[in-house]
């Protein structure tokens, strides 16, 4: 594909429904990276992938938050019993891991807006 | 616990101004510094990017000035233009991990 790519674009959901994120990274791409930018905030890491693998789910914010990756290529976000504080948008990020395993640059896809009603 | 201390929040400058945006990091660990540039409704783009070996990277009118000793970078934008209106975010790299830094949302007035 030309680029990532995320779906839906926008998601409106009622307090505690459970709503699926996902992205379509660039075809090849090891890395995959989930981020969640509030409004006006920076960008919050919250999973890394590399191939099907997290190494590092440390910002992952609760337990209702949850991602997979199959194939190493789609990935899919999760949030259970979505909360209001859960409103953001959620960016994916992919890249290629360069020697020792360094992420070169992230391409990011134009994110999922998530309003929790 | 934020990692890269970005500055300021927001700027306005006039047009063929050149704003300045600063960032400084503590972990000695980070190896790559990139900038991304961002507008309304898509995602972040990387814009320029520095190795903690090189002082300074010029490309086009985007140019970073790097310290390694006081643990400092900046992005100057030269001649600034309406169409650099857009939010800016350092990061910094640790192997597979970018950390980004709060963003500076830029307007370029006329």
């Amino acid at each position: 594909g030309a680029g990532v790519s995320q779906s839906p674009s926008n998601k409106v959901t009622e307090k505690g429904k459970d709503v699926e994120l996902r992205c379509d990274p660039i075809s090849g791409h090891t890395a995959l990276y989930w981020y969640r930018q509030s409004l006006g905030q920076g960008l919050e890491f919250l999973i890394y992938f590399q191939g099907n693998s997290a190494p590092d789910k440390s910002g992952l914010p609760s337990d209702r938050f949850s991602a997979e990756r199959t194939g190493g290529s789609v990935s899919t976000l999760t949030i259970q019993r979505t909360q209001q504080e859960d409103s953001a948008v959620y960016l994916c990020a992919s890249s290629f891991l360069s020697g020792g395993g360094r992420t070169d640059t992230q391409y990011f896809g134009p994110g999922t807006r998530l309003t929790v009603l | 616990q934020q990692q890269v201390k970005q500055s300021p929040q927001s700027l306005i400058v006039q047009k063929g101004g050149i704003p300045i945006i600063n960032c400084a990091y503590e972990n000695t660990a980070f190896d790559y510094f990139p900038w991304y540039q961002q507008f309304p409704g898509k995602g972040p783009a990387l814009l320029i990017a520095i190795r903690p070996d090189v002082s300074e990277k010029k490309e086009g009118r985007f140019t970073i000035s790097f310290n390694k000793s006081a643990k400092q970078f900046s992005l100057h934008i030269m001649d600034s233009q309406p169409g650099d209106s857009a939010t800016y975010f350092c990061a910094a790299r640790t192997a597979s991990k970018l950390t980004f830094g709060t963003g500076t949302r830029l307007q370029v007035t006329l």
